[in-house]
């Protein structure tokens, strides 16, 4: 988990409520991406970033939005459209976007819906 | 399509024994494969990756993982398990030919049970 910062830890939305998970990293590493895990379904890209200014939208990405203005942050804003939002959100980091190199993962924030 | 298959929910190994968790893919090019460990609400910790090279590759921990093209498959291993291994494991695949992306195709998980 070294490198990533994900905050908070649990974060708890209301209906029609817009939210957003922090995701920091101090590796000095191009490419981010977001993931949701939910039990028995592995891990789900939702948006990568291979550069400052740039991303692109994975498998999920409906009822989600990113920015990527700093290098080193990626926030994930959960977005009131997203109807089923109750998962582990885990943010990761790689030296750059490339397909030889590992991603790594920061702490994960646990959404839940009141 | 690209996919990458876990075929067991659960692994139980009693301490000091060896220990497989298993993993099939499918992809339409030569694959880079990746193994990564989970901790109960704790994110992902890398454990080793193959590229290309030697089919057995060693990663963190004392674990090995053995990449066998003909089978498809890419199976964890370590010689003697500990109860502290016990945690939730993913295999992932990333297609070489899906052009310059970093996407990883994840399987669904395999929980690794050591009792001592």
């Amino acid at each position: 988990d070294g490198g990533i910062t994900q905050s908070p830890k649990y974060l708890f939305r209301k209906e029609g409520q817009n939210v957003t998970l922090s995701c920091e990293q101090n590796l000095n590493h191009d490419a981010m991406y977001w993931y949701r895990q939910d039990p028995g379904q592995g891990l789900r890209l939702i948006y990568y970033s291979q550069i400052v200014n740039d991303f692109q939208k994975g498998d999920i990405a409906e009822g989600y939005s990113v920015s990527r203005e700093k290098k080193e942050s990626f926030p994930l804003t959960v977005t009131s459209a997203q109807k089923n939002p109750t998962a582990f959100y885990l943010c990761a980091s790689s030296i750059e976007g490339g397909r030889r190199e590992t991603q790594y993962f920061g702490p994960g924030t646990r959404l839940l819906v009141l | 399509a690209q996919s990458v298959a876990q075929p067991e929910d659960q692994v139980n190994v009693a301490e000091g024994n060896p220990l497989t968790v298993k993993c099939t893919y499918s992809v339409s090019g030569n694959p880079y494969l990746f193994w990564y460990v989970q901790y109960p609400n704790r994110g992902l910790q890398f454990l080793l990756k193959y590229i290309t090279g030697d089919n057995l590759v060693k990663g963190s921990y004392g674990f090995e993982a053995e990449f066998n093209k003909s089978q498809t498959s890419f199976h964890l291993k370590k010689p003697s398990a500990l109860v502290s291994d016990s945690a939730l494991y993913f295999c992932a695949v990333r297609d070489r030919g899906s052009g310059n992306t970093g996407k990883l195709i994840f399987g669904q998980g395999t929980t690794l049970q050591v009792k001592p």
